[in-house]
């Protein structure tokens, strides 16, 4: 089974909105990226959170990890049309060096 | 400073033949690791390799898979006797492995289509 599970599995807002995607995850962790990926493309690196940080912020993206919940929050703020595409969080498990993705969560920023 | 590099990007295969997939890492990026994602779905992870070492082969398929990163060239994914089910985009990372965390950067991906 997946170690990271995204919800919602779709989400679809209007432009300017916030968009708050969650992941859990089932064991421990050295660390939690989350990545975009538009239709067809690859991915891109959006952000890494230490298991020892609760919260990281980058540009518009606020991305919160609670340890004791196994679970991180990515919030997209003032969400744009050119964030429409896939969010993945991925899990390095503990002295691993792959990582283990989610499902994914569609977004879809209405113009 | 060029990114991971995929080729090709776009691979038909009737069932049967082989499929051969190249990455080239990022410059001075010695490991490199091989997903699968299939349509609608996260990736999986299948390989990582170091340059003439299979470090973690744990999610490749036992039959017909195989990969290698030899000392000279591209890491190569192999896929004998393709069927169906193969069908999926296989991205590429690579990471220079010298901090923690580890960082893997994505190539564009290759989208097999086995008919």
């Amino acid at each position: 089974s997946q170690q990271g599970e995204e919800d919602p599995q779709a989400l679809s807002i209007q432009e300017g909105e916030n968009a708050t995607m969650n992941c859990s995850y089932k064991t421990s962790i050295n660390n939690l990226q989350w990545y975009r990926q538009n239709s067809g493309r690859g991915l891109v690196h959006l952000i890494l959170i230490r298991s020892n940080e609760r919260e990281k912020h980058s540009g518009r993206l606020r991305v919160t990890l609670d340890t004791s919940k196994k679970s991180s929050s990515l919030l997209i703020t003032a969400s744009r049309a050119a964030d429409t595409a896939s969010y993945f969080c991925a899990t390095a498990l503990g002295g691993s060096e792959k990582l283990v993705f989610g499902k994914g969560t569609k977004l879809t920023v209405n113009p | 400073n060029a990114g991971v590099m995929q080729n090709p990007r776009h691979l038909v295969r009737r069932r049967g033949q082989e499929a051969r997939l190249r990455c080239s890492p990022m410059k001075g990026h010695s490991h490199v690791y091989w997903y699968r994602q299939l349509p609608e779905e996260g990736l999986k992870f299948m390989v990582y390799l170091q340059k003439e070492n299979i470090i973690d082969e744990s999610g490749m398929p036992k039959e017909r898979f195989s990969a290698e990163f030899p000392k000279e060239g591209p890491s190569i994914l192999r896929i004998q006797q393709v069927v169906r089910g193969d069908s999926a985009a296989y991205f590429c990372a690579s990471s220079p492995r010298l901090t923690q965390p580890i960082e893997q950067y994505f190539g564009p991906g290759t989208r097999l289509t086995v008919t």
